[in-house]
Formats: C-alpha cells, structure tokens, sequence
C-alpha cells in the first residue's frame, strides 16, 4: 500500500529565511511525487513533481525538492521565504507501476512566514 | 480553458437529501477523481474514472455514487446526506494516471445539517 507522512502540521519561518517543508513516502518500487500548495478558500495548485532522473527537481514560484530514496524523502525547500508563500502544502506519491493506481495525499502542512 | 469547474461552490444540506456535485474539464483529460478534505485528515480519495464508463472505489467510497457517461463530466452523487458527509469536495483530472499531474477544481462545500 502506498502512504505519505507529513510530520510536521505546522511550520514557522521568518520572511527572507530558508524553508523546508517534510515529506517521506512508502511504496512498492520506484515513486512517483508531487507537491501541491493550497491557498485559503482556493483548491490545490501544482508546485512541481518528480519522475526519474535528476534528484533535484525545480518548480513554480521558487520552490525546489529534493528526492532522496534511501531515506525515501522528498522535501520542499526555497531559499528565501515570502509572507505570501504562506499556506497548506501537500506531498502525494503514486508508485511507478502499469495499472490503475490513484494518487495518495499527506495531511498537510501549515507553513506560516511571519515578516 | 476553463480547465476543472465545479459547481455549487456552497450547498446545505438536511439530513436524507440527496444532491449532485457537478464537475467538468475541457482538457479532454482521462482521468478524474474526487475528493473530499476534512480538518486534519488532508484528501482522501473517494472515487475515481479512468476513462468514459470506467469507475472505481477510492478509500472513503460508502454514501457516494458516481458515473462518467462522457470523457467531459465526472458528477458524485449523495444519495442520502448525513452530517459526517459535510466537508470541502473536489474534483480532479489528468492525460492519465502515472507521472500526469492531476489538475484541480475549486471545491464546493458542503454542510448538512
């Protein structure tokens, strides 16, 4: 079965710091992952996703992850945080089989940057 | 492209009525699931469609029906609301499943008393 952990519920950073934001995952072979961000009254936005290939994966807005599969991790960091990136962020995993297999969602982390 | 709508974006309910979230893309995407977020519990899959005439069960399929007669709609149905039915829905597509980034609607929120 597949499943997300996000274990942090909420995360503060000050405006201009660096962020991460935690995500690891269990699935059977290779992973598919996705981070979402969802903005109050709004319904969820693609950030950026990772297939194969390079472990560092560039997205919108600044965002960057990076996937890690002996820690089966994939965390989202920016540089220098805005007071607008605050918001609810979400990991997904799909694993990397032929065959019907939906997309499974962490719970969700509140990230706050305070200026 | 409107990309995903859905309609209403608010509803209440009282208990044992039925309605129908409507949602549609014009993506001419295959695949579209729907979703339900509650406080603390992040999305949970209800039901999904891999193409027209194909649906499945997702995690928390039980009081939710759907249909997808066309690659376009993808409407759930609740037949009889209860209050543990009240929550924030959305609906999703992408090309297909795998590596395709799923696309979201707005939501529509639903309380039912």
């Amino acid at each position: 079965a597949q499943s997300v952990a996000q274990p942090e519920d909420q995360v503060n950073v000050a405006e201009g710091n660096p962020l991460t934001v935690k995500c690891t995952y269990s699935v059977s072979g290779n992973p598919y992952l996705f981070w979402y961000v969802q903005y109050p009254n709004r319904g969820l936005q693609f950030l950026l996703k990772y297939i194969t290939g390079d472990n560092l994966v560039k997205g919108s807005y600044g965002f960057e992850a990076e996937f890690n599969k002996s820690q089966t991790s994939f965390h989202l960091k920016k540089p220098s945080a805005l007071v607008s990136d605050s918001a609810l962020y979400f990991c997904a995993v799909r694993a990397a089989v032929s065959g019907n297999t939906p997309l499974v969602f962490g719970k969700g982390t509140r990230l706050s940057v305070i200026a | 492209n409107a990309g995903v709508t859905q309609t209403p974006k608010f509803q209440v309910l009282k208990t044992g009525q039925s309605m129908t979230l409507q949602c549609a893309q014009d993506m001419n995407h295959e695949y579209m699931s729907w979703y339900r977020q509650d406080p603390g519990m992040g999305l949970r899959l209800i039901h999904y469609s891999v193409g027209a005439g194909i649906t499945d069960q997702g995690e928390v399929p039980n009081g939710y029906n759907v249909s997808r007669s066309t690659t376009e709609d993808f409407p759930l149905r609740l037949l009889s609301a209860a209050p543990s039915q009240t929550s924030v829905y959305f609906c999703a597509s992408s090309f297909r499943q795998g590596r395709d980034t799923q696309y979201f609607g707005p939501g529509t929120r639903l309380t039912v008393l």
